[in-house]
């Protein structure tokens, strides 16, 4: 069983459209990642949190700590928001576990 | 800044040859990480370092080995190239722990036949 669950696995959506992406993770954290893989290939930071929520223009990210829950939001997607996310906590010392990602295609 | 840079880019190995992936960072950043992403999985640690001379396994150590001689430079070597290892492989550092934002490199695309 992977220890960070992610869903949907694909998702498509029209330019506009409100984004949900959800994360579970089975074990204790304090944070939080979520990342952006192009489609390139390159893989950036979009957010770290350990509570609450954050909100970087377009996107929000919340945390749920107790249901071990976290959602990535898209407000007026973009086609050029089309990429894979991913969700990723800290395991263990110093390791790190993944989600498999999901793959957003947002179409014009 | 560069950033965190990766060479090569691309390679292609026969079964059973070596070869060294660079990894390079400017930010004089203590932790560094060596992932593997295999297609419709999550990346996963291979190695990871929280300074100079300081190294350790992280979840898919085996076939791989690492040294960090000093803070810039973090390389991965695969002594004998296995079909299994084919995967593309992000070098990331972080500046005080795993609790911080990781910068990943570009990537390298490595296929043994």
């Amino acid at each position: 069983k992977n220890e960070v669950e992610q869903s949907p696995q694909n998702l498509t959506a029209q330019e506009g459209e409100f984004i949900t992406i959800n994360c579970s993770y089975s074990v204790g954290i304090s944070a939080l990642h979520w990342l952006q893989q192009h489609p390139g290939g390159g893989i950036v930071s979009l957010f770290m949190l350990s509570s609450g929520k954050k909100k970087h223009g377009r996107l929000i990210a919340t945390i749920n700590i107790q249901e071990k829950h976290s959602s990535l939001h898209i407000t007026a997607s973009h086609p050029r928001d089309s990429a894979v996310y991913i969700c990723a906590v800290p395991f263990g010392n110093n390791d790190m576990r993944f989600g498999a990602g999901t793959r957003l295609t947002v179409k014009p | 800044n560069a950033g965190v840079t990766q060479t090569p880019k691309f390679r292609i190995l026969k079964i059973g040859q070596s070869m060294t992936l660079q990894c390079a960072q400017d930010m004089n950043h203590n932790y560094m990480y060596w992932y593997r992403q295999d297609p419709g999985m999550g990346l996963k640690l291979i190695y990871y370092s929280v300074g100079a001379g300081i190294t350790d396994k992280g979840e898919v150590p085996n076939g791989y080995n690492v040294s960090r001689s000093t803070t810039e430079d973090f390389p991965l070597r695969l002594e004998l190239a296995a079909p299994s290892q084919t995967s593309v492989y992000f070098c990331a550092s972080t500046g005080v722990s795993d609790y911080n934002e990781q910068f990943f490199g570009p990537g390298t695309r490595l296929t043994v036949l």
